[in-house]
Formats: structure tokens, sequence, C-alpha cells
């Protein structure tokens, strides 16, 4: 079974700083994805960035990149330039695809806040 | 143009009440997923359907069904809401393992409350 690790619950960072949030993940397997979501106040899930393993190359998505280290089996997401609106709890999120469908199994979450 | 639509957006009931939360979504898609959110915020996943047949059956209790009647539709029922079933819902929804991305597209989520 896979486990996502988020061990930071909270963060904060001031406005146009730059802040990282951590994620480790357990898997067996060779082939997978990996993925940050956000969610704010509004409940919303919305993707910020994907990172596919068999890619060495980091995603990059405007303010957002990631640091993936597949050996530590690691995925780390850093925020530069921090906006009021990045405001919301973060998720790292592991896919498999099986010939069964694939689920995300999410970690347990880290509450960003950005102050102005 | 909502992508995954949930109805209703928040949902407030008595134990033992039978309820159901309905999905749709309009994107073309051939995979739908539901996920509960507990109270602290911790995300798993309960069903997948595919093409409306049911591909993955997480540990939940038999009071929950999922029902398909499309592929663009699918509705989760609720028999003998308990306290424990308060959560928000996340209806989902993907192409199937011929699309590389493999993104999923989340509902605004339902809010269930049992009182």
């Amino acid at each position: 079974a896979q486990t996502v690790t988020q061990s930071q619950p909270e963060m904060s960072v001031q406005e146009a700083e730059t802040v990282t949030l951590s994620c480790t993940y357990d898997t067996s397997e060779s082939n997978y994805y990996l993925f940050w979501y956000k969610q704010p106040p509004s409940r919303q899930m919305i993707l910020v960035i994907r990172q596919e393993a068999y890619k060495q190359q980091n995603a990059t998505e405007n303010r957002f990149s990631v640091n993936f280290q597949k050996a530590a089996k690691s995925f780390s997401l850093k925020i530069s330039d921090s906006q009021l609106g990045d405001t919301a709890m973060y998720f790292c999120a592991f896919m498999i695809v099986e010939t069964s469908g694939s689920r995300l199994t999410f970690g347990e979450g880290t509450q960003l806040t950005v102050n102005p | 143009d909502t992508a995954v639509s949930q109805t209703p957006k928040y949902l407030v009931t008595q134990m033992g009440n039978d309820k159901s939360i309905k999905c749709e979504q309009n994107l073309g898609h051939d995979t739908m997923y539901w996920y509960k959110q507990d109270s602290k915020k911790f995300l798993k996943i309960m069903f997948s359907y595919n093409n409306k047949e049911l591909i993955i059956n997480e540990t939940v209790p038999n009071r929950f069904s999922p029902k398909s009647p499309d592929k663009a539709h699918l509705n989760l029922h609720i028999n003998s809401l308990e306290l424990g079933d308060s959560a928000v819902y996340f209806c989902a929804s993907s192409l199937s393992v011929r699309d590389l991305t493999y993104e999923q597209y989340f509902g605004p989520g339902t809010r269930l409350t049992v009182t």
C-alpha cells in the first residue's frame, strides 16, 4: 500500500517571500504520478502541479515548482513570491495507474497562511 | 459551464435518514470517483466507476451505495445515516488509462452534517 506523509501541519510565510512544503511517500512501484492540490476556504480542490515519476526534470507552473527526489521518495512544493491568495490547505497526492483504474492517495495536508 | 458539479452543496439531516448526493461531469470523462474528507481534512477514496462499472470499492460500510446511470453521472446514496458520516464528500472524474495525464477534476464538494 502507498502512503503519503506531510510532516508540516501548518506553515506561514510573508507575502512576496518563498516557502517550501514537504512531502514524502512510500511505494514499491516504479511508475507513478505525484500531485499537489490546493484547497482554499471555498473547499474547491484545485490542481497546482503534477509530476510524472519517469521524468527527471522537475515540474514548474509559474510561481510553483517541485523538487522531486525519486530515490529519496521526496516531493516538495516551492511557492515563490507568495500571494495572499495562496492561503489554503495544500495536499500532496500519489497515484499509480492500474488496469482496474487509478486512485489518489493523499497526505494529511499542510495549512499555509500567507501574511500581509 | 461547470466541469464537475455536485448537488446539494450542503446537506443537514438527522440520524437514521436516507439521503443521496448527485454528481455530474460534462468533461467527457469515463471514470468517476467519490472521496470522503473527514473533520481533520483527511481525504480518502471511497469508490470509482469506469463506464458505469464499479472498479474501486474501498472498505466502506454497506450503507453507502454508489450508482452510475451513465458515464457522466455518479450518485452516492447513504442509508441509515450515522453521526460519523458527517464529512465533505467530493466527486471527481478523469479519463481512463488511455489518458496519460490521469488528472482528476474535482467537484465543489457536499458538506453532509448528521445531527
